[in-house]
């Protein structure tokens, strides 16, 4: 089994709907990312959290939220969705013995029609 | 914040010869520096990194060397095989206890057979 999951693996939903990626690890570290990767721009860090009561923003958080409902899931919620917030995201664990490499799930292509 | 820059965007080489990626950052606090490999329909894989106190790494076929002065960092892949074709991304953080990287905009190689 995949030690970093991702549900729904692809979406496609309308503009202004609210959406709900989740992600869940078994490898149990303590910190967990989202990032979304569009084509020319690389990863770029939306949130992410270094244990269940700490949520910090990352570089394009606006118009995303996120839920630590537990050491190891991590949800990730747009709100609103709109065309521009298509893209492909990953979630993503670290932690101890592993230290600094993260570990990234499949990813969820998302479309915003 | 964090800046990488990546180059070559894209980059294609005849198996068997060796392949280059550079990458600079900005905030000299930075001190790890990682090596991801993204094949297609996948999340990213780390493939190698480094400290900012060691200057070079070698695993088997690939080298990452580090110029804090010129604060650079460059991917080496020698004997290319064509299950190296992938995007490559580079990234930076502060280390053990700030994980938060920032990824270069990634390279797509290419191994012509």
């Amino acid at each position: 089994d995949a030690d970093v999951t991702q549900t729904p693996r692809n979406r496609i939903t309308k503009t202004g709907k609210r959406i709900m990626l989740e992600c869940s690890q078994t490898k149990g570290h303590d910190r967990m990312y989202w990032y979304r990767q569009d084509p020319g721009l690389g990863l770029r860090l939306i949130y992410y959290s270094f244990d269940v009561k700490d949520i910090n923003k990352g570089e394009i958080s606006d118009g995303y939220s996120v839920s630590r409902q537990a050491q190891a899931k991590f949800s990730l919620s747009l709100e609103s969705a709109i065309p521009n917030q298509t893209a492909l995201y990953f979630c993503a664990t670290s932690g101890r013995p592993a230290g600094n490499e993260q570990f990234f799930g499949p990813g969820t292509r998302l479309t915003v029609l | 914040g964090e800046n990488v820059e990546q180059h070559p965007s894209t980059l294609s080489v005849q198996e068997g010869d060796s392949a280059v990626i550079k990458c600079t950052y900005s905030d000299s606090a930075s001190n790890y520096f990682p090596w991801y490999k993204q094949e297609l329909g996948k999340g990213p894989q780390l493939i190698i990194d480094i400290r900012s106190n060691v200057g070079e790494k070698k695993d088997q076929r690939i080298a990452v060397t580090l110029n804090k002065t010129a604060k650079h960092f460059s991917l080496h892949i020698t004997e290319t095989q064509p299950e190296d074709s992938a995007v490559y991304f580079c990234a930076a953080s502060k280390g053990f206890g700030n994980e938060k990287l920032t990824f270069g905009t990634g390279t797509r190689l290419t191994i012509i057979p």
